[in-house]
């Protein structure tokens, strides 16, 4: 089955303690990217992938990673959580920036 | 700076009823337009894509149609089930290697 999926699916944690979020798509699809939602702001892009070694950031990069060091995963990583990154966390891939985008099934961070 | 917006943030309707969902955007130059749904717990779920060359899409009840010149799209779901019930999420793709805009989405109930 064509899927995305993201682990862990629920995390709490503390402030400054690193944690990664992990994406992986088995479509063989070259961009992937990374979202947060919040209520009252929707869904907005951390960062992208246009294929292996190649990331740039979105719209709210700030206090995040990630890497691409092989197609089918890409990771976020968190360096030092704080609380105002508790969020509901996305990854999508798809074969390019302007085709269809498939979604993972989220990720839900609290930072205490 | 793009901006999407969607009328209304909330709809109630009893079952078999016909309904639109509107979506608007700022900026009319868009490479497509995505409509998604959201079910709590399960991510986001790819409904219909429209290309700026097109003026609709149909998937079964699904109906969706992009005026690109007036920044409008709406998803008219015919004969609507209970199974309807979710957030229905409008984004839009500008071309460039940036991901996708997105609306605060319309929260659907369908009555039995």
């Amino acid at each position: 089955e064509a899927q995305v999926t993201q682990n862990p699916r629920y995390l709490i944690t503390v402030t400054g303690k690193k944690l990664t979020v992990t994406c992986s798509q088995n479509m063989n699809h070259e961009y992937m990217s990374w979202y947060r939602q919040d209520p009252g702001l929707g869904l907005r892009q951390i960062y992208y992938s246009m294929n292996v070694e190649v990331t740039d950031k979105g719209d709210v990069p700030e206090g995040y990673k990630v890497s691409r060091k092989e197609k089918r995963n890409f990771p976020l990583i968190l360096e030092s959580p704080s609380p105002n990154q508790t969020s509901l966390y996305f990854c999508a891939s798809s074969w390019g920036p302007n085709n269809e985008q498939f979604f993972g099934p989220g990720t839900r961070l609290t930072v205490l | 700076k793009q901006e999407v917006t969607q009328i209304p943030a909330a709809l109630s309707v009893p079952e078999g009823e016909n309904l639109v969902l509107n979506c608007s955007f700022t900026d009319s130059a868009i490479y497509n337009l995505q409509w998604f749904r959201q079910d709590p717990g399960k991510g986001l779920t790819s409904l219909l894509l429209i290309q700026s060359s097109q003026r609709e899409q149909t998937s079964g009840r699904l109906n969706a149609s992009l005026d690109k010149s007036s920044g409008r799209s709406t998803l008219y779901i015919a004969a609507s089930q209970p199974g309807d019930s979710a957030t229905y999420l409008c984004a839009v793709q500008e071309g460039g290697a940036d991901g996708l805009t997105f609306g605060k989405g319309t929260h659907l109930i369908i009555q039995p």
